[in-house]
């Protein structure tokens, strides 16, 4: 099945900075990749998403970019401000197993004012 | 409104019985979605369905079990074999199948003592 890995698990800026979080996967056939955020006792919520026919996309202070042949995509957050800090989740789905998501750890963000 | 709610947002239960979780959506979504989140840690999928009395278990379905009676329900019960069921369950549901966004509820943390 699917493996997802998220890197880093924490993650501290200064605000203003930039965040760059990294996931990689293994299913070639995966064609979906969301990311969530989730805040301190909320469900997560879909921030951005990108599908495998797509190498960028932009909304705002956030984008997303997907490497299909290396198999990782990243989302990056520009601007950054405290109401960003959450955690963030990167998931994969669309490949042998198409009814569900994978989902990678999550990784803190803290963003210090 | 429209959204997927969760009931209660805090259970608390004796070791030894068996308890149910609530999740009700409006959103005419055909898939749902079980998760258990442990602090720091990701989100994995219990069960999942994808339409009206059909299920199918996800990566740790031991001890929990569901149903799927009408296309807006997906209750799932955490039962006396689940092993360490005090955690933060997540439900979500989505158009279809893995590859559509999926939209949280809000979450039910379930204390077993």
């Amino acid at each position: 099945g699917e493996n997802v890995e998220q890197h880093p698990s924490t993650l501290s800026v200064q605000e203003g900075d930039s965040a760059v979080i990294k996931c990689t996967y293994s299913d070639s056939a995966s064609n979906y990749f969301p990311w969530y955020k989730q805040e301190l006792g909320k469900g997560p919520q879909l921030i951005i998403d990108i599908r495998s026919n797509v190498g960028e996309k932009k909304d705002q202070r956030i984008a997303v970019t997907l490497n299909k042949t290396a198999k990782h995509f990243s989302l990056h957050i520009t601007e950054t401000q405290p109401e960003d800090s959450a955690v963030y989740f990167c998931a994969a789905s669309g490949g042998t197993n198409a009814g569900k998501s994978t989902f990678g750890d999550g990784t803190t963000l803290t963003v210090k004012p | 409104d429209g959204g997927i709610t969760q009931s209660p947002k805090y259970l608390f239960r004796k070791e030894g019985q068996n308890v149910t979780l609530s999740c009700e959506q409006n959103l005419n979504h055909d898939a749902m979605y079980w998760y258990r989140q442990d602090p720091g840690q990701g989100l994995r999928l219990i069960y999942y369905s994808q339409i009206v009395n059909d299920f199918q278990k996800g990566d740790i379905a031991e001890g929990y079990s569901v149903s799927r009676e009408k296309k807006e329900s997906f209750p799932l019960t955490v039962t006396s074999a689940q092993k360490n069921p005090t955690a933060f369950y997540l439900c979500a549901s989505s158009w279809s199948k893995g590859t559509d966004t999926q939209y949280f509820g809000p979450g039910t943390r379930l204390t077993v003592l």
